[in-house]
């Protein structure tokens, strides 16, 4: 099983500034086959980056994905008040697995 | 609109059975694959498993937490697919998710199994 860590575990940070949260496989996930996902509670998750680094549809652009093999980051280039929230990777190359999680909040 | 509804939910003593569905419309369901993710209280998410399409075999992997307790099917003349959850331990516990190509998800239906 692909064991995915993310960190930081949170990351306070103030609106109009740059996250970089960070997803780290225990061993190389395939064909880039890792995605990311923003929670907000009571909500479901919304899907926005798969592939590594595509957008899923109406995902604005201040969201992108970088990586490859065992280390893939997601970067929200601009915070704004609705981004705070619980970002999480999964990889879906080797079974499926998700990382424990990064809580985005407002510092 | 591609929707999900969960039901079967609910309190479950120590080491019964469960078996939740997930009745899906707006898509072609048959072609789908499904899968089952849950959330323990105060814990991250957690993939359970995933049942295949039609013209995939409807083949079945899960998580090696849940081998061999969990089984997922589905009745494509229902656009249903199903949790059938065995022998419940207390880390079961956990709102239990349906969710097509992690861009569609149900409103979760919640399992609490009891000692």
């Amino acid at each position: 099983e692909i064991v995915l860590t993310q960190s930081p575990g949170t990351l306070s940070l103030s609106p109009g500034e740059r996250a970089t949260l960070s997803c780290r496989a225990s061993q190389s996930v395939g064909n880039g086959q890792l995605a990311w996902y923003q929670r907000k509670p009571g909500q479901a998750p919304r899907l926005l980056i798969y592939g590594a680094s595509n957008r899923a549809t109406g995902i604005p652009d201040r969201f992108s994905g970088s990586g490859f093999g065992t280390d893939f980051t997601l970067t929200i280039s601009r915070l704004e008040p609705e981004d705070f929230a619980v970002y999480y990777c999964h990889q879906y190359a080797t079974s499926q697995t998700f990382g424990q999680g990064t809580k985005v909040e407002i510092k | 609109e591609v929707q999900l509804v969960e039901s079967g939910g609910g309190l479950v003593k120590l080491g019964g059975s469960l078996r939740l569905s997930c009745v899906a419309s707006g898509l072609t369901f048959s072609d789908a694959y499904m899968s089952w993710v849950r959330q323990a209280p105060g814990k991250g998410l957690e993939w359970v498993g995933r049942i295949r399409g039609k013209g995939d075999g409807q083949t079945t992997e899960y998580a090696e937490p849940v081998k061999g307790r969990f089984t997922i099917s589905r009745d494509d003349s229902k656009n249903t697919v199903y949790l059938q959850i065995n022998s419940l331990e207390t880390e079961d516990t956990a709102v239990y998710y349906c969710t097509t190509r992690g861009i569609f998800w149900g409103q979760g239906t919640l399992v609490t199994v009891s000692s």
